[in-house]
């Protein structure tokens, strides 16, 4: 499709177990963000990948949390021995340089939840 | 680090009333954006602000990027139904790469 998408759409795992989260973004987008949004709360930041730069992790809220990049196009999020305080909507966005500073397009999103 | 206060959290609107939400920030940003978002969809950007002081229409909507660049304010006129959802400011500076973003406006239709 035309737009971002992202896999699984929901997700139930158990406490402890690990997780991997896909985002395949927008041909040619060359920049590709991860947001967590925890029930009724904002976006929060978490990575962000622009080109070959290495990416900005300033977000990613333990090292359980690790993302990459590959071939500068598919992105996966994994979360290692998952918490219930990981349970959250993952969402996945990318831009291009045809798009002004900050004009995302967002997937919608992976739900994790964590039992 | 930065934060986005956002208000009201959230409102009740009747079809036909004006609406208006805005965003505070402590430091300035170089670009303001706002976004809506339906359930079980991500956000989508609506209006976004580049230069201080300028203000923007898209339909029913205008917003403005504060003079003082750490604020900016979003209003839909003559509200409809499908107006309904969650709505985002974010702000954006030059020197960093991340977009960050406020709490949310959650409007919901009077009952």
């Amino acid at each position: 499709g035309a737009g971002v998408s992202q896999s699984p759409s929901n997700k139930v795992t158990e406490k402890g177990k690990d997780v991997e989260l896909r985002c395949d973004p927008i041909s040619g987008h060359t920049a590709l963000y991860w947001y967590r949004q925890s029930l009724g709360q904002g976006l929060e930041f978490l990575i962000y990948f622009q080109g070959n730069s290495a990416p900005d992790k300033s977000g990613l809220p333990s090292d359980r949390f690790s993302a990459e990049r590959t071939g500068g196009s598919v992105s996966t999020l994994t979360i290692q021995r998952t918490q219930q305080e990981d349970s959250a909507v993952y969402l996945c966005a990318s831009t291009g340089q045809a798009q002004g500073t900050g004009e995302l397009f967002f997937g919608e999103g992976s739900r994790l939840t964590v039992l | 680090g930065q934060q986005l206060n956002q208000s009201p959290q959230s409102m009740f609107i009747q079809e036909g009333e004006d609406v208006s939400m805005n965003c505070t920030s402590s430091s300035i940003f170089n670009t303001w954006l706002w976004y809506k978002q339906d359930p079980g969809e991500g956000p989508v950007l609506l209006i976004a602000l580049y230069k201080a002081g300028e203000l923007t229409s898209n339909g029913r909507l205008t917003a403005q990027f504060g003079i003082t660049r750490k604020d900016s304010f979003l209003n839909i006129s003559a509200s409809i139904p499908s107006d309904v959802g969650i709505y985002f400011c974010a702000g954006h500076l030059r020197s960093q790469g991340n977009l960050i973003f406020g709490k949310g406006t959650k409007l919901s239709v009077k009952p």
